[in-house]
Formats: C-alpha cells, sequence, structure tokens
C-alpha cells in the first residue's frame, strides 16, 4: 500500500515570504497526486492534481503554484505568502488502476503571520 | 453547480447510535466516500459507495441511494475514540481524473 510522506510537519512564516511544501510517495508508481487545503471550519479545498509528470490542473486561482517533478514527488510553492494562505495542507495519491480511494498523508500546519 | 451538505456538528453518547447524512448534488457521481479525520490528522477511508444499498463493516455502515443523492454513515456502539469528523466525498467523473469532492465534514463529540 502506499505512504506519503510531508514535510516539514509545521511551519510559520511571515508574510511576504516564499513557500516550499514537498511530499513523497512510496509503494505505488504513476499515481494521481493532490495537494488540498483545510482552513479552520471550512472543508478540503482541492488545490491541485496531477496525472503525471509535468503535467499539473490548478482548480483554484490564487498565488499557489505546483510541480511535479518526478514521478512520485509532488511540490506547492508561493513566491510570496498572504494572511489568506494559513491552513492545513494535505498530499494524497490515487492509484487509477485500483479504485477512487485517496490516500492522504500526514499534512503540514502552515501558520502565516 | 457541485454541492455536498453535511451536518456542521453532532453529539452523541458512548455506547449508543449515530447517524451522519449527506446529501449531494454533482454534475457526474462515480461513488461516494466516506473519510474520518480526528483533530490535527490526515483523513482515513471508512467506505466506498457505488451502488444503491448499505454496506456494513464492524461497528460502521454505509448508506446510498443514488436516485435521493443521499448517504449516510451510521456508527454504532459509541467509543470516545469516535470523536471526529467525519467527511462525505463524492467521485465527480471517471477514468484518471476521478477527483473527490468533499463535504465540509461533521464534527461527532461523543460524550461518557
Amino acid at each position: 500500500s502506499q505512504t506519503i510522506h510531508q514535510w516539514p510537519a509545521t511551519l510559520v512564516q511571515p508574510v511576504g515570504s516564499p513557500l516550499s511544501l514537498e511530499c513523497t510517495v512510496e509503494g505505488t508508481s504513476n499515481p494521481n497526486l493532490y495537494w488540498y487545503r483545510q482552513a479552520a471550519g471550512r472543508g478540503l479545498q482541492l488545490l491541485f492534481y496531477s496525472v503525471g509528470i509535468g503535467q499539473i490542473s490548478s482548480e483554484v486561482p490564487q498565488n499557489l503554484s505546483a510541480s511535479r517533478p518526478q514521478d512520485r514527488q509532488f511540490i506547492l510553492s508561493s513566491k510570496k505568502l498572504l494572511l489568506s494562505d494559513s491552513g492545513f495542507y494535505l498530499c494524497a495519491c490515487r492509484d487509477r488502476r485500483s479504485s477512487y480511494e485517496q490516500y492522504f498523508g500526514p499534512g503540514t500546519r502552515l501558520t502565516v503571520t | 453547480g457541485q454541492n455536498i451538505d453535511q451536518p456542521t456538528e453532532m453529539t452523541a453518547t458512548e455506547g449508543a447510535i449515530v447517524q451522519i447524512n449527506c446529501t449531494y448534488q454533482t454534475s457526474g457521481f462515480n461513488g461516494l466516500f466516506w473519510y474520518q479525520q480526528h483533530a490535527g490528522e490526515a483523513p482515513t477511508f471508512l467506505s466506498y459507495n457505488v451502488l444503491d444499498g448499505l454496506e456494513e463493516k464492524g461497528r460502521f455502515s454505509s448508506f446510498l441511494s443514488r436516485s435521493k443523492g443521499y448517504s449516510y454513515l451510521l456508527l454504532k456502539e459509541l467509543q470516545m475514540k469516535d470523536s471526529a469528523s467525519y467527511l462525505c466525498a463524492v467521485v465527480n467523473y471517471g477514468g484518471s481524473q476521478g477527483n473527490l469532492i468533499f463535504g465540509k465534514g461533521t464534527k461527532l463529540s461523543v460524550k461518557p
């Protein structure tokens, strides 16, 4: 089964600073990869998904971007953070050969101050 | 548009039964998931329904009615560790996309 690693676990960043969150996956190949954000009191919001290396689809226009430089690596970035970027960021993985189920990483708690 | 509705919060007593409802209106449907999420942790899979009817798995059961756009999660013999948020998610499109649309979650508090 898949194992998803995310780091860092927690992050406190000032407004206007850059961001880089990394997600790596083990136990599967050529998965679909997803970035979600969960703000306090709100549901899981899909930010980006990827069906392959270099293929990124954006669901919500914002100051974030994503990249997939390797099959099992997914990176979420920002050049300048906003206060509204605070939240719990989750990376998820789906093996599309077997099911629609998505497996989630442990998440990164980001606080922008 | 896409819409998934769940109650925001529910409270129940240890040992009791609780039913968490979910209604959905989506442009496509390829199944419905229930996930459990403890505070500060990642969601974990509970169930998947694609056909109408009841699926039972231990203390948890999930029901789906596609014609009514309705599902529920039934938790029996509640335990304190069942205190968590429960997320309903619909598979909107099939194939390689197969993205999930999540409801806002239902926070369940189990009291002694």
